[in-house]
């Protein structure tokens, strides 16, 4: 079946570093991709997304282009700030997944002055 | 615009009471998905409803069921509360399934 794939964390960075976190997935169709962002003690917020192969998706400096060749929807900024520490996860929609989206595990993001 | 919005917050149950939790979805948005987030065992769908309908419903007991109502808010009810079903609710609605969800902020439950 279905499924999304992270890189474990948690991933520590100084301020300003380039981040990266890989995410894979597994799909029967054509499914979208997102990412979706975890504050402590909050709900999950839209980060960004993208609905077919090629698109990028873009939002408050980060970035993530949808790859079919490689099955990856790989999450960038070029420089993080404290306030990106957070929990991050990747996730697909399928149309044969009965309306629900398939999460990865998420991957612990902190961010150190 | 208002976004998804959960209640209560918080709560507090003891083992083998009942509990319901409520969701209001996004104005226009007619899917609501609930999901669990237990320490540990990232989020797991439990229930979508479309239009009134309960559509899908992912891999927990009977004792897990809910509604949704015409204005298309909904309750996630859990009988027999067991101490593992402590977590984190969260509650999601959509316009359209290539969408994405957006989510509310969560139900925090402990069951002691």
């Amino acid at each position: 079946g279905d499924s999304v794939t992270q890189m474990e964390g948690p991933v520590t960075l100084s301020e300003e570093a380039f981040l990266t976190i890989n995410c894979t997935y597994t799909a029967t169709g054509y499914p979208s991709l997102f990412w979706y962002v975890q504050y402590p003690g909050e709900g999950l917020q839209l980060l960004l997304k993208a609905t077919k192969a090629d698109d990028k998706g873009s939002n408050k400096g980060f970035e993530a282009t949808y790859r079919k060749e490689t099955t990856s929807f790989h999450l960038e900024k070029g420089s993080v700030q404290v306030s990106d520490s957070a929990v991050y996860f990747c996730a697909l929609s399928d149309y044969n997944q009965g309306g629900k989206l398939i999460f990865g595990q998420g991957t612990e993001l902190s961010v150190k002055p | 615009e208002a976004g998804v919005t959960q209640s209560p917050t918080h709560l507090i149950k003891t083992r083998g009471q009942q509990v319901t939790l409520r969701c209001s979805p996004i104005s226009g948005h007619t899917s609501v998905y609930w999901y669990q987030q237990a320490l540990g065992l990232g989020l797991q769908f439990l229930l979508w409803y479309d239009e009134g309908e309960e559509r899908n419903r992912g891999n927990f007991p009977p004792r897990f069921s809910g509604r949704q109502f015409p204005n298309y808010s909904s309750e996630l009810n859990v009988n027999a509360l067991e101490l593992e079903d402590s977590a984190l609710y969260l509650c999601a609605s959509s316009f359209g399934q290539g969408d994405g969800y957006t989510f509310g902020s969560g139900t925090r439950l402990t069951v002691v």
